[in-house]
This record gives structure tokens, C-alpha cells and sequence, in this order.
């Protein structure tokens, strides 16, 4: 079983609707981060958890929530779906450090907003 | 502006040749990443690289960091048609996160 999994896999909605997607981790990594990726470009950080009780926002969080429900899941919501929020959404996950250690990442969850 | 910037955005081999990519960021850096991505799934970790080393190998991927001109290069030897994917740099910037680059594409024709 992979060790990083999303769901849902694709997924479609409509303008203003809520939705969640969701990322669970056996890897035992107290660390877990939400990230987009646009058609061309790089990834860019959503928010981000360093254990169960600690939320953080990166550099891309507004329209977006999230909710750290255990140290294995880690849910990302769009409270209010647009067109530009259409992209590919990564979960990964790390190691507790003082540095960044390597990213373990989800497959993604395809987002379209029509 | 990202912090890292992969240079070139795409490049086009033959099989057998090697494949040198490279990235420069603008701050200072604990360590410096690499991943590969094939398309439209999850990125795959490659290779880290400390800010007190100036090169590691891992396999046939040879990468090298130069601090002083905030520069860092990923090289593949005897690229494989299975080597054909999106690479990206990742820096660790404050609060112990990664800034990802904007990738290079790599094709090996076979």
C-alpha cells in the first residue's frame, strides 16, 4: 500500500461549491503539507502542520482551510470553489528535524472547478 | 520571484547521452533538493544536498552546489528513455520548508 494516499483522485465541482480533500500517511512523519501545482509550474505551498496541535499557512492560503484531525490525516478545504482554484493538489509529508528533510508525496487529487 | 529557478525549462536528448540541469536561488540554504515527477503524479525525492557539501552522487545522478554563486546543478549520465520527466529544485527556506523551482522538462528520445 502506498505509504502517502489522497482522496478523491479527481475530482469536479462547481462555483461555490465546498469541498474536501483529504490525505492519509502510514509513514509515521509528524510533518504534513498541502501544495498546488498550475499546468507549467512549480508547487506552492497551501498550508502546512508540524504535529497534530500546530497549522500554518503558506505563501498561497487564501480561499483555502485545513484540519489536522490525527497525525496520519490531513484535510484540505476550498469553503467557497472558483475557477482559478482548478490545479493538481499534492499532500506530503517529512520527518521531524531542524532542517527540511526530504518530502514524501501523494499522487494528487486533480481538481476542476467549471 | 521563486527562490529557485531551474535553468534550462526544457531539454531534449538522445538515450545514452547525459542531461545537466541546473537551479539558482536567491538566500541563503540549509539544503538543497532534487525531485523528478512524471507526468501529472506525485514528486518522487532524488537527491540532498547539504550547504557544507559540494557534491553527491547517488547512482547516475551526480549533483553539485555551489554556495557562493547560490547555484546547484542535477547531472543524469547515460539517460534512459525511463529517465524522461519533470525535475525541480527545492530549497529549504525559513520555518524548515522547501520553496520549489518552476522544474525542467527532460525528454530522452530513444
Amino acid at each position: 500500500d502506498a505509504d502517502v494516499t489522497q482522496t478523491p483522485r479527481n475530482r469536479i465541482t462547481k462555483t461555490g461549491k465546498r469541498i474536501m480533500l483529504e490525505c492519509s500517511q502510514t509513514k509515521g512523519h509528524d510533518r504534513m503539507y498541502w501544495y498546488r501545482q498550475d499546468p507549467g509550474l512549480g508547487l506552492r505551498l497551501i498550508y502546512y502542520s508540524f504535529d497534530v496541535k500546530d497549522i500554518n499557512k503558506g505563501e498561497i492560503s487564501d480561499g483555502y482551510s485545513v484540519s489536522r484531525q490525527a497525525q496520519a490525516k490531513f484535510s484540505l478545504s476550498l469553503e467557497s470553489a472558483i475557477p482559478n482554484q482548478t490545479a493538481l493538489y499534492f499532500c506530503a509529508t517529512s520527518a521531524s528535524g531542524t532542517f527540511a528533510y526530504e518530502q514524501y508525496f501523494g499522487p494528487g487529487t486533480r481538481l476542476t472547478v467549471t | 520571484s521563486q527562490q529557485g529557478e531551474e535553468d534550462p525549462q526544457a531539454l531534449s536528448i538522445q538515450e545514452g547521452e547525459n542531461a545537466t540541469m541546473n537551479c539558482s536561488y536567491k538566500t541563503s540554504i540549509n539544503n538543497l533538493q532534487w525531485y523528478r515527477q512524471n507526468s501529472g503524479r506525485g514528486l518522487v525525492h532524488l537527491i540532498l544536498i547539504r550547504s557544507n557539501e559540494r557534491e553527491k552522487h547517488s547512482g547516475r545522478l551526480r549533483v553539485t552546489l555551489d554556495t557562493s554563486k547560490k547555484s546547484s546543478s542535477l547531472l543524469i549520465t547515460a539517460s534512459r528513455a525511463a529517465d524522461t520527466a519533470s525535475y525541480f529544485c527545492a530549497t529549504e527556506t525559513s520555518g524548515s520548508r522547501l520553496t520549489f523551482g518552476e522544474g525542467t522538462q527532460l525528454t530522452v528520445n530513444p
